[in-house]
């Protein structure tokens, strides 16, 4: 089965700060997809990041960076310079060869002023 | 461009009823997922319709099933409701040949 591990359900930091949110994945697949989303109390889902397992290159968006290390089935999302705009819930979520996710637990990032 | 939308936002039901979700997605998408969210089982995969035909389905009973229309959007229906089928439930639809989806806002269904 295909499983997604999100290891820290709540994390704090203080605005500016950088911090790091861990995940990691179980498959057999070899080519599949991985993506950080954010869900802000609004609870709408929006797309952070996406990483093609095929590229080695990490993937980075303004402030939003991860750490694909494939062999060890780790995703990690680091956040720079956080602003209280960041707080959220982040999902951790695999996609195989077909179309669709699988998500992790969350991690709840509260961002403090 | 607009987002995906979901109808209706909010509802309330009893247990045996059934409900009829919508979710129309981004202009040209012609994938569209569905997803339920809960506070135990966290976010699971219901199904996904390409082209009106479901392409891929969960572990969910028959009481859940869709349909996608000619225009891609799309509806899903529970019927025999369930206390335990209270959840948020999530539309997100994909342009063809990329993997990226996009959310809904959601329905927020609770079952009395």
């Amino acid at each position: 089965a295909q499983t997604v591990t999100q290891s820290q359900p709540e994390m704090s930091v203080q605005e500016a700060e950088t911090v790091t949110l861990s995940c990691t994945y179980d498959t057999s697949e070899n080519n599949y997809y991985l993506f950080w989303y954010k869900q802000p109390p609004s609870r709408q889902m929006i797309l952070v990041i996406r990483q093609e397992a095929y590229k080695q290159q990490n993937a980075t968006e303004n402030r939003f960076s991860v750490n694909f290390q494939k062999a060890a089935k780790s995703f990690s999302l680091k956040i720079s310079d956080s602003q209280l705009g960041d707080t959220a819930m982040y999902f951790c979520a695999f996609m195989p060869g077909a179309q669709k996710l699988v998500f992790g637990q969350g991690t709840r990032l509260t961002i403090n002023p | 461009k607009a987002g995906v939308t979901q109808t209706p936002r909010y509802l309330i039901k009893t247990r045996g009823q059934q409900v009829t979700l919508s979710c129309s997605p981004i202009s040209g998408h012609r994938s569209v997922s569905w997803y339920q969210q809960t506070p135990g089982q966290g976010l699971q995969f219901l199904f996904e319709y390409f082209s009106e035909t479901q392409r891929n389905k969960g572990n969910f009973p028959g009481r859940f099933s869709g349909r996608q229309f000619s225009n891609s959007r799309s509806e899903m229906n529970v019927s025999t409701l369930e206390l335990g089928d209270s959840a948020l439930y999530l539309c997100a639809s994909t342009r063809t040949g990329s993997r990226e989806q996009f959310f809904g806002p959601g329905t927020r269904l609770t079952v009395l």
